[in-house]
C-alpha cells in the first residue's frame, strides 16, 4: 500500500534560518504529491503540490521537487519567519476511480524563534 | 477559502452514546471525506463519498458510519462512542477525479469520557 514518511520533529529554528523537512514515499503508479500546513487550532491548508516527476511546487517562499528516482518530496524554504511556525504534512494522492485518496505523513512541528 | 463548515466544533460525550458530526459545503464538489487526526498518526481516512448516496470505507472505518443524502452534506456517525474515538475530526472536499488536492474544514474536537 501507499505510505509517506516524514522526518521526525519537532524542528526548532531561528528566524531567517534555512528549512528542510524531508519526505519520502512509497506508492504504486504515479501519485501526485502535496505539502499541507496546519496552523494552531485550524484545519489543513494546501501549501504546494506537484503532479509528475521533476515538477517543482512553490508557494509563499516554500519549494518542493518531485523526485521519482529517490521517491522524495522534500520541503525547503530559504529564510523562515516566526509566522511559519506550524505543523507541516506531506501527502500523496492515488488516482482511483472513486476520487483521490490522500495518504499523509505523521506531520512535522516547526517552531521558529525570533 | 473553500466553503466548508463543520458542526459542532467541540463536543464532549459519554461512552456508549451515539454522536453525529456534520460537514457542509457550498462549493458543489462531488467528493467528500472524513479524517481523524491523532498525535503520531497524521490524518487517517475514515470514510469518503464520491456522490450522493455513494460512499466507501477508508483505513479506519470500524465504529463509524456515514451518509450523504445531498451534495452539500456529509454526516459521520459514531454509533456507540468509545474513548478510542476521542480525536479531532476533519472533513475535506475535492472537485473531481482530475483535481487531486483536497480542501479541509476547520475540524471538530470530540472528547469521549
Amino acid at each position: 500500500g501507499n505510505s509517506v514518511t516524514q522526518m521526525e520533529g519537532p524542528v526548532t529554528l531561528s528566524e531567517e534560518a534555512f528549512l528542510t523537512i524531508n519526505c519520502t514515499y512509497t506508492a504504486t503508479g504515479y501519485p501526485s504529491l502535496f505539502w499541507y500546513v496546519q496552523y494552531p487550532g485550524e484545519g489543513l491548508q494546501l501549501l504546494l503540490k506537484a503532479t509528475k516527476a521533476d515538477d517543482k511546487g512553490s508557494n509563499k517562499g516554500f519549494e518542493a521537487t518531485y523526485r521519482k528516482e529517490t521517491t522524495s518530496f522534500h520541503l525547503e524554504k530559504g529564510s523562515v519567519q516566526v509566522s511559519d511556525s506550524a505543523v507541516y504534512f506531506c501527502a500523496l494522492s492515488d488516482r482511483g476511480a472513486s476520487g483521490s485518496r490522500l495518504t499523509f505523513g505523521e506531520g512535522t512541528q516547526l517552531t521558529v524563534n525570533p | 477559502d473553500a466553503g466548508i463548515t463543520q458542526s459542532p466544533r467541540h463536543k464532549v460525550t459519554e461512552t456508549g452514546t451515539p454522536v453525529t458530526l456534520r460537514c457542509h459545503q457550498t462549493e458543489n464538489h462531488r467528493y467528500m471525506y472524513w479524517y481523524r487526526q491523532d498525535p503520531g498518526h497524521g490524518l487517517r481516512l475514515i470514510h469518503y463519498s464520491y456522490g450522493v448516496k455513494d460512499t466507501d470505507k477508508g483505513e479506519v472505518s470500524d465504529g463509524y458510519s456515514v451518509s450523504r443524502s445531498k451534495t452539500e452534506d456529509f454526516l459521520l456517525t459514531l454509533e456507540s462512542a468509545t474513548s478510542s474515538q476521542t480525536s479531532v475530526y476533519f472533513c475535506a472536499i475535492s472537485e473531481s477525479r482530475g483535481m487531486y488536492e483536497q480542501y479541509f474544514g476547520p475540524g471538530t474536537r470530540l472528547t469521549v469520557t
